[in-house]
């Protein structure tokens, strides 16, 4: 099946630095979303985003369908921002495969 | 408000008995999903529901069952033949194919 593969797998930065998370995936996908997990297990969709780039706020993403990867871009990083990033691929019909995710800490 | 809601938050279950998780939501949405999430891994789908009387496994489907009789209701029930179980299950729902997905809160499952 496919496979879906985030780097870094943990990252730490200080407030007000910027950041980019990776999602590589090893065939065509449908689509592709971004999701930030809480440290209290939330989920909040970020951006669905099966080509192009989108941008929200202080966070922007770019998926390249043909090359099979997406990058997540965090700007001016603030300790809100900590948690588990995850890349989630829709593969034919519902099936959703997800990455294991980035572990992002944010210094004060 | 529309949402996602889940239930119980925590579920403790004692070896050999069967519980069920639900999984309501009043965003008018067709296709419903449930994920397992074991501690510090991404989110596995265990069965997924595109319409009303239809779902399809995922790729941990072994020891849960679902049914969706109405459009809004889609529980996981959690089966003795589960051998491991203890886990953090999140159910989802997304409109129709090509539309995002939200997420509810969660219910933290553990063995007595």
């Amino acid at each position: 099946g496919i496979q879906v593969e985030q780097s870094p797998p943990d990252l730490i930065l200080q407030e007000g630095a910027n950041s980019t998370l990776r999602c590589n995936f090893s065939d065509s996908v449908n689509n592709l979303q971004w999701f930030h997990q809480n440290p209290w297990g939330q989920l909040i969709n970020l951006f669905y985003i099966p080509s192009g780039t989108k941008q929200n706020g202080r966070l922007s993403a770019t998926t390249v369908a043909t090359e099979r990867y997406s990058l997540l871009y965090i700007s001016s990083s603030q300790t809100t921002d900590s948690g588990v990033y995850f890349c989630a691929v829709e593969t034919g019909g519902f099936k959703t495969i997800f990455g294991a995710g980035t572990r992002l800490f944010v210094k004060a | 408000d529309g949402g996602i809601t889940q239930s119980p938050k925590y579920l403790f279950r004692k070896e050999g008995q069967n519980v069920t998780l639900s999984c309501e939501q009043n965003l008018n949405h067709d296709a419903m999903y449930w994920y397992r999430q074991d501690p510090g891994q991404g989110l596995r789908l265990i069965y997924y529901s595109q319409i009303v009387n239809d779902f399809q496994k995922g790729d941990i489907a072994e020891g849960y069952s679902v049914s969706r009789e109405k459009k809004e209701s889609f529980p996981l029930t959690v089966t003795s033949a589960q051998k491991n179980p203890t886990a953090f299950y999140l159910c989802a729902s997304s409109g129709q194919i090509n539309q995002p997905q939200h997420f509810g809160d969660g219910t933290r499952l553990s063995i007595l």
